[in-house]
């Protein structure tokens, strides 16, 4: 079974827009955490924010929030008052508790487009 | 302040030859990891490192090697380079105590690498 899974190749949203990108993940550990990273066309992985798997308040940073329900195991990123800027590739990622150095599983991202 | 550093940042290789793409980082990080991202792909594990002279394998590590013989570098040699190694390489660093807080991944900028 996939570990990360985000079932949106692509998608679209108007400048100014809120947009939410999906994000499960599978793990039967208590301890994990999650990410969300940015890369935009110039090929740099951007970290965008994190919640950990105790965590009882979502995420915030700036305009990314982190949309966390545990019972359903989804950890989607809301994006508010899209920019021109915000267009990227997006991956959400999952480290894994009782770490051993290997435990830290991808999406295969999200591309978004925003449109002016 | 510079993190992850990878070099070069691009290279054009012929079928066969060899090279090393250099990562170094200055966090103390204990946790290291070479990725190669495909076009339109999301991030694959080649090898990764818990520390200084220990290696180990990802999931794609044929036709790759790796040591790690102090904390800050963790090299990434192709021997005979083929076609199929076209790809975008990224570094990462990480802390190994992941009880709380923020642990994600650093990368670096990427080494974007041609076989021809």
């Amino acid at each position: 079974a996939q570990k990360i899974t985000q079932t949106q190749p692509g998608m679209f949203v108007q400048e100014k827009e809120a947009v939410t990108l999906d994000c499960t993940y599978d793990t039967s550990d208590q301890s994990y955490g999650l990410f969300w990273y940015k890369q935009p066309s110039s090929g740099e992985m951007i970290f965008l924010i994190y919640q950990g798997s105790y965590d009882e308040q979502n995420a915030t940073e700036g305009r990314y929030s982190l949309n966390f329900q545990k019972a359903r195991k989804s950890a989607n990123l809301v994006i508010s008052a899209s920019q021109l800027g915000d267009s990227a590739m997006y991956f959400c990622a999952m480290r894994e508790g009782g770490w051993t150095g290997n435990q830290f599983y991808f999406g295969t991202g999200t591309s978004l487009t925003v449109i002016p | 302040n510079a993190g992850v550093t990878q070099t070069p940042k691009f290279r054009i290789l012929k079928i066969g030859q060899s090279m090393t793409l250099q990562c170094t980082q200055d966090m103390n990080h204990n946790y290291m990891y070479w990725y190669r991202q495909d076009p339109g792909m999301g991030l694959k594990l080649i090898y990764y490192s818990v520390g200084a002279g220990i290696t180990d394998k990802g999931e794609v590590p044929n036709g790759y090697n790796v040591s790690r013989s102090t904390t800050e570098d963790f090299p990434l040699r192709l021997e005979l380079a083929a076609p199929s190694q076209t790809s975008v390489y990224f570094c990462a660093s990480t802390l190994s105590s992941p009880e709380t807080g923020n642990y994600g991944y650093t990368f670096g900028s990427g080494t974007r690498l041609t076989v021809v």
